[in-house]
């Protein structure tokens, strides 16, 4: 039974240009969250998705950033012209349904030259 | 907004030492949860904690919820270099749509 499966696992982008970040669920899990772990910090909360709907995303930026998880296919975390402070490593993780606990992929490392 | 609480952010020991670290969460939590990341990987699920005063253990390593469901801890025995990691918290609140709340972690090293 494959884990969270998460790529690219490393990602670099210049200045300006668009990231995206995509992250298949274990099998079985309908719910998928995305969390970005700056240098030496904390896993900060972005999102909260079902599929097809958007539940919670009060930590993602107000701005260049989005989410979806379509019926079909893999969530996509979609980060439009970056900057250097996007550099992070962004976590998905899954769980089967709400108050589970939650899986982690293993992170993708985005990297803004 | 919801916090957890886990300070210091690090801590060095010697091998064979105990290590206990807190964690503390501004709200009554629904259930805390607790992580172990290691340098360069992604966190992995060790233990949730439900019940009010709930202990639980595997291995060397005891985990407790407290009374009030709003701080917990993690104690390891007799350290060995294979704890070295991140642990982190999340707290889980009732009604938050189950989004976890994670604390900065604590990174422990271990000298052998």
């Amino acid at each position: 039974n494959a884990g969270v499966m998460q790529n690219p696992r490393h990602l670099v982008r210049r200045r300006g240009q668009e990231a995206r970040l995509r992250c298949s669920p274990m099998k079985g899990h309908s719910h998928v969250y995305w969390y970005r772990q700056l240098p030496e910090e904390g896993l900060k909360f972005m999102v909260y998705l079902q599929k097809e709907n958007i539940i919670d995303e009060s930590g993602m930026p107000k701005e260049r950033f989005s989410a979806e998880f379509p019926k079909e296919g893999p969530s996509i975390l979609r980060i439009q012209q970056v900057v250097r402070g996007d550099s992070a490593a962004y976590f998905c993780a899954s769980s089967p349904t709400s108050g589970n606990t939650i899986y982690f992929g293993e992170g993708s490392w985005l990297t803004v030259v | 907004g919801q916090q957890v609480m886990q300070i210091p952010q690090y801590q060095h020991v010697q091998e064979g030492e105990d290590f206990t670290t807190y964690c503390n969460s501004s709200t009554t939590l629904s259930n805390i949860q607790w992580y172990k990341q290691r340098p360069g990987g992604h966190p992995v699920f060790l233990i949730q904690l439900v019940k009010s005063g709930e202990v639980k253990k595997q291995k060397r390593l005891t985990f407790q919820f407290g009374e009030a469901k709003k701080n917990s801890s993690l104690h390891i025995t007799a350290t060995q270099t294979t704890d070295v990691g991140t642990y982190f918290c999340a707290g889980e609140v009732t009604g938050a749509n189950s989004k976890l709340t994670f604390g900065k972690g604590i990174t422990l090293s271990v000298r052998p």
